[in-house]
């Protein structure tokens, strides 16, 4: 079964603080992506990657970058967290092939104080 | 992008089965449809997923509609493990997104 790891599954930060949040997965996924889902507002993607180095914005980018140095692993880093980006944080990889499903992780909840 | 309807919310009784459905009219002739499904505090798990044809797996079953404006996913014998928030999605081509809509809740009563 296809592994998605989250570092952690609960994390409080406080504004101002730069975040990173960590994903792995063990199946060689070509792509991954960042979500975060917030009540009435579902899952929104913030940035995905493509292959190793590459990145594109999702929808919702601002405020946030993200770094893939290896295949395996996609992070996500708040540059100054703020208090609206306290939120669910969800993790998937795919295969690079066009309607492969996604895997998520198990997400990690943040909370910026 | 193609847009989904589900209901907001089922109920199902223990044992029986559940017909969830999803309307996707916009649907391109080369998106696949995809189904997750989300329990509390956890991320969205991957529950099958096709084209034009029915599938199966051991989780379900996927009725999609010959004109392929719809589609249901059938659970055979609903547990209280499967409660939970059922997201149909259209897998668009040539994009890389994923458009979760809002899902319908299944309630499962023992």
């Amino acid at each position: 079964d296809v592994k998605v790891t989250q570092s952690s599954r609960y994390l409080v930060k406080r504004t101002g603080e730069k975040v990173f949040l960590e994903c792995v997965q063990d199946m060689d996924h070509e792509n991954m992506f960042w979500y975060r889902q917030d009540p009435g507002l579902g899952l929104r993607l913030i940035y995905f990657s493509y292959d190793v180095k590459m990145k594109e914005k999702g929808d919702i980018p601002e405020g946030y970058s993200v770094s893939r140095e290896k295949k395996e692993r996609f992070s996500l880093i708040l540059e100054s967290a703020s208090t609206n980006q306290t939120s669910m944080y969800l993790c998937a990889s795919r295969q690079g092939h066009l309607n492969q499903p996604q895997h998520f992780g198990d997400g990690t909840r943040l909370s910026i104080l | 992008d193609a847009k989904t309807t589900q209901p907001n919310s089922m109920e199902s009784n223990e044992e029986e089965p559940v017909h969830l459905p999803c309307n996707h009219s916009t649907i391109s002739g080369t998106d696949y449809i995809h189904w997750y499904r989300q329990l509390p505090s956890q991320g969205p798990e991957y529950v099958i997923h096709g084209l034009t044809s029915n599938v199966n797996n051991r989780m379900a079953s996927l009725a999609i509609a010959e004109d392929r404006k719809s589609s249901t996913l059938i659970l055979h014998r609903a547990t209280l493990r499967d409660a939970a928030v059922y997201y149909c999605i259209p897998d668009t081509s040539g994009t890389y997104k994923y458009i979760f809509g809002t899902g319908t809740r299944l309630k499962v009563l023992a």
